[in-house]
């Protein structure tokens, strides 16, 4: 079953203005990460945020977390055509094994116009 | 650094024949992982390996099998296509979360897989 689940399943915005993404998730977890993937290509690693920070920031991304709620967003300010993307929240969770492995949620479609 | 490798990009199978992705990476990663997306439902994560010669099952290992018997690479294979195994497929490695490292997951550029 997914653990983290994005809102909402897709963004269509102009240049210019900014995208908030929002992922809740179900258990306790070690980290948060966000990961974006291009069309036909591979994900790539955006941010990770840990299970006792509450923001943090990477150029024009800035992500918070609340544990209290389960829940995280990604702003990506100042958007840029070249933003169009889907987006993933991943969740990292131990697992009975001992081993943590990411769950990934269903992905936000950002569309961002010129 | 190449990072994280996969062949073939693309495959079309009939239904009941087998065939071995193969992934390699070239960052002394501990783990690596094999994952299907499928349209609607993000990643799933099929087998997974946190070493040198270990494997372990995901959320959806049901018609794949894996090996790990070099560090740097990780097979998949499907022993008798289905249809229903017509999905994207990326592999992915990272750190192990005991390095001190961040686990964050490097991916590579998928297959494509069609089983008719």
């Amino acid at each position: 079953s997914q653990q983290g689940e994005e809102d909402p399943q897709a963004l269509s915005i102009q240049e210019g203005e900014n995208a908030t993404m929002n992922c809740s998730y179900k258990t306790s977890i070690n980290n948060l990460q966000w990961y974006r993937q291009n069309s036909g290509r591979g994900l790539v690693h955006l941010i990770l945020i840990r299970s006792n920070e509450r923001e943090k920031h990477s150029g024009r991304l800035r992500v918070t977390l609340d544990t209290s709620k389960k829940s995280s967003s990604l702003l990506i300010t100042a958007s840029r055509a070249a933003d169009t993307a889907s987006y993933f929240c991943a969740t990292d969770a131990e697992k009975n094994s001992g081993y943590s492995t990411l769950t990934f949620g269903k992905g936000t479609m950002l569309l961002v116009s010129p | 650094n190449a990072g994280v490798t996969q062949t073939p990009k693309f495959r079309v199978l009939k239904t009941g024949q087998s065939m071995t992705l193969l992934c390699a990476q070239d960052m002394n990663h501990e783990y690596m992982y094999w994952y299907r997306q499928d349209p609607g439902m993000g990643l799933r994560l099929i087998h997974y390996s946190v070493g040198e010669g270990t494997t372990a099952k995901g959320e959806v290992p049901d018609g794949y099998n894996v090996s790990r018997l070099k560090k740097q690479n990780f097979l998949l294979g499907l022993e008798s296509a289905a249809p229903s195994q017509t999905s994207v497929y990326f592999c992915a490695s990272s750190y192990s979360p005991t390095s001190g490292l961040y686990n964050e997951q490097f991916f590579g550029p998928g297959t494509r897989l069609t089983v008719l």
